[in-house]
């Protein structure tokens, strides 16, 4: 199946600060790239996502960055707020086959 | 209901025991997904579902784990012989169509074996 590596594993910021969480896949197949929040003891929700014919999207303070050519992608939270704290997902979706997740991103920002 | 729904949310077993997990997904969202997810870890797909039909069940470790969707709606999980290492949360997650985009999660079925 597709590989799907995420780094860093843990993160930690302060309030206001930048974070970036970045993903690399093996197969040039896959079309669809979303990213998911999912606090402690909750479901995983959808934040972003992306497609393969676009380079970069933006909603708010969250962004998303796509290099096909390299095959990664990354997740851009900015003015970070301790609400952002939580374990973040990517994820990649092979033309036919389901969502493959990434080990995910413990994201801890402090005030 | 407006979401996915699990059940049970929580399920302790004995070793050797027959469990079954239950989801009822969004209203017309024709595929269905089983993930399932350790401790610290990201989920981990089990099989989907387009319809009543398992279109993509190779993430199933081993013979004991079957699941079914006979109307294309409710979907059980099914796993025989549970081993401690079957631990973990369960989660269900259904989409309009498959590969067109979000997945919707349920809130997960805690599987305990001791």
């Amino acid at each position: 199946g597709e590989n799907v590596e995420q780094h860093p594993s843990t993160l930690s910021v302060q309030e206001g600060d930048s974070a970036v969480i970045k993903c690399t896949y093996s197969d040039s197949a896959s079309n669809y790239f979303p990213w998911y929040k999912q606090e402690l003891g909750k479901r995983p929700q959808l934040i972003i996502d992306i497609r393969s014919n676009v380079g970069e999207k933006k909603d708010q303070r969250i962004a998303v960055t796509l290099n096909k050519t390299a095959k990664h992608f990354s997740l851009h939270i900015t003015e970070t707020q301790p609400e952002d704290s939580a374990v973040y997902f990517c994820a990649v979706l092979p033309e036919g086959y389901a969502l493959n997740f990434g080990k995910g991103t413990s994201l801890l920002v402090t005030p | 209901g407006a979401g996915v729904s699990q059940t049970p949310s929580n399920k302790v077993t004995e070793k050797g025991k027959y469990v079954e997990l239950r989801c009822d997904p969004i209203s017309g969202h024709t595929a269905l997904y089983w993930y399932r997810q350790s401790l610290g870890q990201g989920p981990e797909f089990l099989i989907y579902f387009q319809g009543t039909g398992a279109a993509d069940d190779s993430g199933l470790p081993n013979d004991r784990f079957f699941a079914v969707r006979p109307e294309g709606s409710v979907s059980t999980l099914k796993i025989q012989r549970t081993e401690r290492g079957d631990s973990a949360v369960y989660l269900c997650a259904s989409s309009y169509l498959q590969g067109t985009g979000e997945l919707f999660f349920g809130e997960g079925s805690r599987l305990t074996v001791l």
